[in-house]
């Protein structure tokens, strides 16, 4: 597609349900981003996919969040047991590959809004 | 662990008035230096990237400059549509991830 696409915009939970949050980056990017933002706040890292594989998923706050890639595209943030700290924005950015001119140029999505009551 | 520290979180300009904010930071070998500009409900737009010290880029009232410590995002007699918040990000030459500083809040008053 033209850009990133998140979805849902907004989720409203209950405390303790799951949610997933999906993000289908740009056709091409083989790098996708993670990140949460709370309100007032700035971006804190979640997870980094290089095509299927997270090298890096030091960022996830606990077990109760996961992520997965398929395909080398879309790409699913699960939160389990959902808490109220959990309400932030999620944001989903993706770039090229590693070592292409340009790579490291985030273009990110206009974020999941989840709010747990 | 790679640290960016952004000041100030919030500045009130006049339009017109020119000044600067600061991105402080820390990484075990810098790959690239990027600030991006956040409007509200958005997600955050790419506006630089740097790689060394002494670099600099430009782009119409704004200019980021890089040494080894920090940057400085060089805003010229803003305007009120200049108004955003501006993260900093670093990535580091071992791993492709990207860390972001807080932000600093910029508003620009007419």
């Amino acid at each position: 597609g033209a850009g990133v696409s998140q979805s849902p915009s907004n989720k409203v939970t209950e405390k303790g349900k799951d949610v997933e949050l999906r993000c289908d980056p740009i056709s091409g990017h083989t790098a996708l981003y993670w990140y949460r933002q709370s309100l007032g706040q700035g971006l804190e890292f979640l997870i980094y996919f290089q095509g299927n594989s997270a090298p890096d998923k030091s960022g996830l706050p606990s077990d109760r969040f996961s992520a997965e890639r398929t395909g080398g595209s879309v790409s699913t943030l699960t939160i389990q047991r959902t808490q109220q700290e959990d309400s932030a924005v999620y944001l989903c950015a993706s770039s090229l590959s590693p070592g292409v001119v340009g790579a490291n140029v985030l273009t990110f999505g206009a974020g999941s809004r989840l709010t747990v009551l | 662990e790679d640290q960016v520290t952004q000041s100030p979180e919030a500045l009130r300009l006049q339009e017109g008035e020119s000044s600067s904010l600061n991105c402080s930071y820390t990484v075990s070998g810098l790959r690239g230096l990027f600030w991006y500009r956040q409007d509200p409900g958005k997600g955050p737009e790419f506006l630089f990237t740097l790689y060394s010290a002494g670099e600099e880029k430009e782009k119409e009232r704004l200019k980021a400059t890089l040494t080894k410590k920090e940057s400085f995002l060089h805003i010229t007699a803003p305007k009120p549509e200049d108004s955003a918040t501006y993260l900093c990000a670093v990535q580091a030459v071992n791993n492709n991830d990207m860390r972001f500083g807080a932000g600093t809040r910029l508003t620009v008053k007419p």
